[in-house]
């Protein structure tokens, strides 16, 4: 079964820094591309950024880029987003997604961890 | 960037109808265009991919179509399951984008 487990979220004052995790399982994780995605409360869905399998390519929204970092670690099955300069409009949950082989877009997605950026 | 206009915003019909939701996108996209279902507290599952392609496991009455700047995604004989919020998103080029979603309730 594809699981993907996101951690790391909580409370944080604004112009601070966390880290997220998503630690994945059911799917030769360094085989596929994967996704950070955010949805602030009671709002749609926006993408934040992408890594591929290899890390060759990343790509990042302009609301995190600069701040922001999507990094994996292959070994662990663990993907990370490391958030610096956190502002309230970062607050949301944010979801971590496999990139689907067939489809090239979201096909399994974690459950999501949640930030609040609040002083 | 692309902006995705999606539409309505909420829609409300009945067991066992049709309903149809859009998704303008700003300039082509080339087909490169998936629909997703969230319902609430739960994470989006994909339905749709290059816009007619259903995902494995998602029944058959779901269907995309469209090309160029507009897309759609019909839900044949709505069922009680189907309640949620659906959005488009572009994967055309980055950053992707979503569309604001639509909010489908059934009486």
């Amino acid at each position: 079964e594809v699981q993907l487990v996101e951690s790391g979220g909580g409370l944080v004052q604004p112009g601070r820094s966390l880290k997220l995790s998503c630690v994945v399982s059911g799917f030769n994780f360094s085989y596929y591309g994967m996704y950070w995605i955010r949805q602030a409360p009671g709002k749609g869905l926006e993408w934040v950024a992408y890594i591929s399998s290899g890390c060759s390519y990343i790509y990042y929204a302009e609301t995190v880029k600069g701040r922001f970092t999507i990094s994996r670690d292959n070994a662990k099955n663990t993907l990370y987003l490391q958030m610096t300069s956190l502002r309230s409009e970062d607050t949301a949950l944010y979801y971590c997604a496999r990139q689907g082989d067939g489809s090239g877009v979201m096909d399994a997605w974690g459950q999501g961890a949640s930030v609040t950026v609040s002083s | 960037d692309i902006q995705m206009t999606q539409s309505p915003a909420s829609l409300s019909a009945s067991l066992g109808e049709t309903v149809s939701i859009e998704c303008l996108a700003s300039e082509d996209i080339y087909n490169n265009l998936a629909w997703y279902q969230q319902k609430p507290g739960k994470s989006p599952q994909l339905l749709i991919y290059y816009a007619s392609n259903l995902q494995d496991g998602v029944p058959s009455r779901f269907s995309g179509s469209g090309s160029g700047t507009q897309y759609s995604l019909k839900i044949n004989s709505l069922e009680s399951e189907d309640a949620a919020t659906y959005f488009c998103l572009q994967d055309s080029e980055y950053p992707w984008t979503f569309g604001g979603g639509t909010k489908l309730e059934l009486k």
